[in-house]
């Protein structure tokens, strides 16, 4: 099946400083992919939806200064995390919908990556 | 935001048990519908599609109620395995179709 890597699987960084997660489709091009943060217990919450080429679209409460996305290719797309505080301290997800007729296909997840602001 | 609701559990059955999840979306023009599973601290994996005939693999079987808007995942034999998140996820209309997901639903298989 296809795969979505996404890279670094866990970051520690210190309060003020910014991190920067990609999120790449391996085996096929994505024009969209979606960025999700989940807190313990939590479900995956719609960060913002990336679209290849163009500005990406965000969730309503979703800081767009502070994560910054950028989609320049059909295979990859950043998550930039600017100034981070410990609260920003979550589980973050990327996922690339495998391109069909309908765009209503499969989502395939990035392994996520693990970010602890201390 | 077109909610998508689970009940978060947990569902804590024996081994052999057959045990069934629901999930109910809110906007009745979704147009496509998964389970995905979801094991501790790692991402979520694909377990099915929902199509409207029903879907059935092995133990696993999903179904679409479209009328009263609600999709639904029945596991025969749970094994000690099947014990991890179970998340459904609806296809919003509007742009790029966008992906809601429920807050999952907590499956415990015990000896």
């Amino acid at each position: 099946g296809a795969v979505v890597s996404q890279h670094p699987s866990r970051v520690i960084c210190k309060s003020g400083t910014s991190v920067k997660i990609e999120c790449r489709s391996l085996d096929f091009q994505a024009t969209t992919m979606f960025w999700y943060r989940q807190f313990p217990k939590q479900s995956l919450m719609l960060m913002a939806t990336s679209n290849e080429g163009s500005k990406a679209t965000y969730e309503q409460g979703v800081e767009k200064d502070k994560f910054l996305i950028n989609h320049a290719s059909l295979t990859l797309s950043t998550l930039t995390v600017t100034s981070a505080h410990p609260e920003d301290s979550s589980f973050y997800i990327c996922s690339a919908r495998a391109i069909t007729g309908d765009n209503t296909g499969e989502l395939f997840f990035g392994e996520g990556s693990r970010l602890t602001v201390l | 935001r077109k909610e998508v609701e689970q009940d978060p559990g947990p569902f804590n059955v024996p081994e052999g048990a057959t045990v069934a999840f629901n999930c109910t979306y809110s906007n009745s023009a979704s147009q496509s519908f998964f389970w995905y599973r979801q094991d501790c601290r790692k991402e979520p994996k694909l377990l099915m599609s929902v199509y409207s005939s029903g879907n059935e693999d092995g133990r696993f079987t999903a179904q679409l109620n479209r009328a009263s808007q609600y999709i639904s995942l029945l596991i025969r034999d749970s094994k000690l395995s099947d014990s991890a998140t179970y998340l459904c996820v609806v296809n919003y209309p509007g742009g790029s179709y966008i992906p809601t997901f429920g807050r999952g639903t907590s499956l415990i298989v015990h000896p």
